[in-house]
């Protein structure tokens, strides 16, 4: 049972548009909701994360939104740069639970062209 | 200061061998992870580790895969009679644990093929 579905697979924006990858959650204990970014060879990195008691988050070009009662998130990306071509990864954890161990969705690889 | 240090960045191993991962978690933080990521997909959640706690073995896939931590430090993997179905990325992160917060730093990843 996958309890993190993320969409869409893949994505292509141009310079300077808006990315918007979306997840949503089936688990009602999750609380911790964060975004990664991960270049091909590396490991994945720390985007921006939220918690269910705001609805958004805004950190530079990237904005998460939140939606409890659908159990819903996205990441948007801003101004898209050719150097945010990568695979991003929401991802959910239950910070009461005995570990944080984060629930992933399957990825987005965005490309985005000059 | 220095970040998570995984060893080594690729190994290829043959069907039935054995093979040792290693993770060097960033210095000060108690809680150790262990993800699996298969080709194209999301990561999947295998050990975690907590100070002197018993760690929380619940996302091994099989009595073949195991880890170790020694207190607050290096963590190994190991997994034996590789099969092929093994061949993935594995990913370590660590982070502050119940002290919080609960961001998780990962390493770049040692990337297993089995022939």
């Amino acid at each position: 049972q996958q309890q993190v579905k993320q969409s869409p697979q893949s994505l292509i924006v141009q310079k300077g548009g808006i990315s918007i990858i979306n997840c949503a959650y089936e688990n009602t204990a999750f609380d911790y909701f964060p975004w990664y970014q991960q270049f091909p060879g590396k490991g994945p990195a720390l985007l921006i994360a939220i918690r269910p008691d705001v609805s958004e988050k805004k950190e530079g070009r990237f904005t998460i939104s939140f939606n409890k009662s659908a159990k819903q998130f996205s990441l948007h990306i801003m101004d898209s740069q050719p150097g945010d071509s990568a695979t991003y990864f929401c991802a959910a954890s239950n910070s009461g639970g005995s570990n944080y161990k984060l629930t992933f969705g399957k990825g987005t690889l965005l490309t985005v062209n000059p | 200061g220095a970040g998570v240090s995984q060893s080594p960045s690729n190994k290829v191993t043959e069907k039935g061998k054995d093979v040792e991962l290693r993770c060097d978690p960033i210095s000060g933080h108690t809680a150790l992870y262990w993800y699996r990521q298969r080709l194209g997909q999301g990561l999947e959640f295998l050990i975690y580790f907590q100070g002197n706690s018993a760690p929380d073995k619940s996302g091994l896939p099989s009595d073949r895969f195991s880890a170790e931590r020694t207190g607050e430090s290096v963590s190994t993997l190991t997994i034996q009679r590789t099969q092929q179905e093994d061949s993935a990325v594995y990913l370590c992160a660590s982070s502050l644990g119940r002290a919080g917060p609960y961001e998780q730093y990962f390493g770049p990843g040692t990337r297993l093929t089995v022939t």
